[in-house]
């Protein structure tokens, strides 16, 4: 079946500092990719999505490029701030109608200033 | 505003009762979602609708019952509530056929077991 599966958290960064978070993903035919983000007490808003191989998505700052060779869609962040403290889940959507997302199980990431 | 929206926003109960979560949705989207997030913030698909159809269920205990009255609007109900059901379930909505289409999420309704 699909799945995701994202880098363990938490991830913990001083401000201004890199960020990556890995995401791979299994799945049949090419999916479309998401990252979403969950801010503290908050629902799930889209950060970024791709539909199609070597596509990339980006929105405030952040990044992630569709890989197909490596069933990869991971997200980068040149500089963080402590506002971008949230939990990050990396999902995807099969092909076809009606198909629930298939979410990764979520990185925490915390920005100390 | 468009959005999707989820009533109670907390529900606080005791085992053994039957609750209700709201989820109405005014985006002109045709496919509406549950989705349970546990206490390690893993999330999975519970049920989905298309245009008040149910397309998805996925192995979830028939104390499960969504109703989606019509396409704008589906509800859960869950009778003899458990300990295991604390969770925060969110609602959401996409148009259906495109898996290109992001899904709109509702902010969550937090579920408390006593």
């Amino acid at each position: 079946g699909n799945s995701v599966t994202q880098m363990e958290g938490p991830v913990t960064l001083s401000e201004e500092a890199f960020l990556t978070i890995n995401c791979t993903y299994t799945a049949t035919g090419y999916p479309s990719l998401f990252w979403y983000v969950q801010y503290p007490g908050e629902g799930l808003q889209l950060l970024l999505k791709a539909t199609k191989a070597d596509d990339k998505g980006s929105n405030k700052g952040f990044e992630a490029t569709y890989r197909k060779e490596t069933t990869s869609f991971h997200l980068e962040k040149g500089s963080v701030q402590v506002s971008d403290s949230a939990v990050y889940f990396c999902a995807l959507k099969a092909r076809g109608g009606n198909t629930p997302l298939v979410f990764g199980k979520g990185t925490r990431l915390s920005v100390i200033a | 505003d468009t959005a999707v929206s989820q009533t109670p926003k907390y529900l606080v109960t005791q085992m053994g009762n039957d609750k209700s979560i709201k989820c109405e949705q005014n985006l002109g989207h045709d496919t509406m979602y549950w989705y349970k997030q546990d206490s390690k913030k893993f999330l999975k698909i519970m049920f989905s609708y298309n245009n008040k159809e149910l397309i998805i269920n996925e192995t979830v205990p028939n104390r499960f019952s969504p109703k989606s009255p019509d396409k704008a609007h589906l509800n859960l109900h869950i009778n003899s509530l458990e300990l295991g059901d604390s969770a925060v379930y969110f609602c959401a909505s996409s148009s259906g056929d495109y898996s290109n289409q992001p899904q709109h999420f509702g902010d969550g309704t937090r579920l408390s077991i006593l």
